[in-house]
């Protein structure tokens, strides 16, 4: 039973529509990461949260937008959609232990 | 600003071949984590070495953290399909919000 789900796995959508992915864990794990990765650049993060609405930028955070009402969810928002933001999303839960358990991740192309 | 360099960047070899991929960091590793992607699903954590020295075995892989905590070496002995996927190293630090530093990687495909 996995304690971080992503949705939607896939999703196509137009230039200049805003889109919302979602994160949830039953982990109840204070710290949540977006990131997003490409060849070549590997994965690099767009926004965390370190607790209900803490959040702050990472190193890609243009045109991104979070969101954490809740402990368990964790909302990325791409504002108004452009191509250079097709990329695989992945969202990744920090907890007691070191290391980071990590969705399934949500492949995104925009056209 | 640290930087991770992972090698080889691409590995092709055979079933029951052995090999070994570096990561080498530009600063000392607060704590190294090594992990495996498959295609098509997130990355999952393999192991975390802290201390200079350090050689953890999990099955048929060994992770050697170097003395100067630097650099790190990931062996794997008779690699199999299963083991195709991309290898992933990244620098742990507790104290900064638990964000990781990240490799790019070394994609690995063990052909039957």
């Amino acid at each position: 039973d996995a304690g971080i789900t992503q949705s939607p796995r896939h999703k196509v959508t137009e230039t200049g529509t805003p889109v919302t992915l979602r994160c949830h864990q039953t982990e109840n794990h204070r710290y949540m990461y977006w990131y997003r990765q490409d060849p070549g650049h590997g994965l690099r993060l767009i926004h965390y949260s370190y607790g209900v609405k803490d959040t702050d930028k990472g190193e890609v955070s243009d045109g991104y937008s979070v969101s954490r009402s809740k402990t368990e969810d964790f909302l990325l928002t791409l504002e108004s959609a452009t191509s250079s933001q097709t990329s695989v999303y992945f969202c990744a839960i920090s907890g007691q232990g070191n290391g980071y358990t990590f969705g399934s991740g949500t492949r995104l192309t925009v056209v | 600003t640290q930087l991770l360099e992972q090698s080889p960047q691409f590995l092709s070899i055979q079933e029951g071949e052995n090999l070994t991929v570096y990561c080498n960091s530009s600063s000392v590793f607060s704590s190294l984590q090594w992990y495996r992607q498959e295609p098509g699903e997130g990355p999952v954590l393999l192991v975390t070495v802290v201390t200079g020295g350090e050689v953890k075995k999990l099955k048929r892989l060994t992770f050697q953290f170097g003395d100067a905590r630097k650099d790190s070496s990931l062996h794997i002995t008779a690699a199999q399909p299963g083991d195709t996927g991309l290898y992933l190293c990244a620098d742990f630090n507790a104290g900064n919000n638990r964000k990781l530093i990240w490799g790019l990687g070394t994609s690995l495909a063990v052909n039957p």
